[in-house]
């Protein structure tokens, strides 16, 4: 099983240019989150959506948006980038309940 | 909102030394999780705690929750390099959170010089 699966790994843009990061999990997993991390910052919830058709905000979600496409994919897109949302960014998955979370590899983001 | 304060934020120790990151809540919890992120990886969940006073033990890991569900400690005995890595508690509060929403605290990260 792949598990979490996040795309691309790795990304340069330039300020004011979008981008949409794909997140998609094949664990049948009803709850899905975007965190972004910063040093010394931890995880930080950007969006999360607990069930497929749901959203909500998180604790940092200014300049950016999510699209639960289905079960399987939660998108997170940057409209308009700017330097401050420089970081590494997480998708993860967990069952219901309060099951654990399971990671992607994260994608390294970088705004000029 | 909720709040999960974590420290240290960074410890290093020489490898055999014992290692301990404390979690705090100023509310009660209904369960806590524990994750691991080695340099350069993802998050990677080791353990959740649920009851008032557990403790649970993974080899050299000790993990437990405080009788009053506010508090959590990771305890490693005698550290190898292989420990390496930022300590991250995660609450789940006891009223008012969406189900499966994590609350983070900022991390411990523990170097181990060999």
């Amino acid at each position: 099983n792949a598990g979490v699966t996040q795309t691309p790994k790795f990304q340069v843009l330039k300020t004011g240019q979008s981008m949409t990061l794909q997140c998609a999990q094949d664990m049948n997993h009803n709850s899905m989150y975007w965190y972004r991390q910063d040093p010394g910052m931890g995880l930080r919830l950007i969006y999360y959506s607990a069930s497929e058709g749901t959203t909500d905000k998180g604790e940092v979600p200014n300049g950016y948006n999510v699209s639960r496409l289905n079960k399987r994919e939660f998108s997170l897109r940057l409209e308009s980038a700017a330097p401050s949302q420089t970081s590494v960014y997480f998708c993860a998955s967990s069952g219901t309940g309060y099951q654990p979370q399971h990671f992607g590899d994260g994608t390294r983001l970088s705004i000029l | 909102g909720q709040q999960v304060m974590q420290i240290p934020q960074y410890q290093h120790v020489q490898e055999g030394e014992d290692f301990t990151t404390y979690c705090n809540s100023s509310t009660t919890l209904s369960n806590i999780q524990w994750y691991k992120q080695r340099p350069g990886g993802h998050p990677v969940f080791l353990i959740q705690l649920v009851k008032s006073g557990e403790v649970k033990k993974q080899k050299r890991l000790t993990f437990q929750f405080g009788e009053a569900k506010k508090n959590s400690s990771l305890h490693i005995t005698a550290t190898q390099t292989t420990d390496v890595g930022t300590y991250f508690c995660a609450a789940i509060p006891d009223r008012g959170s969406t189900l499966g929403r994590l609350y983070f605290g900022r991390g411990t990260q523990l170097t181990v010089w060999p």
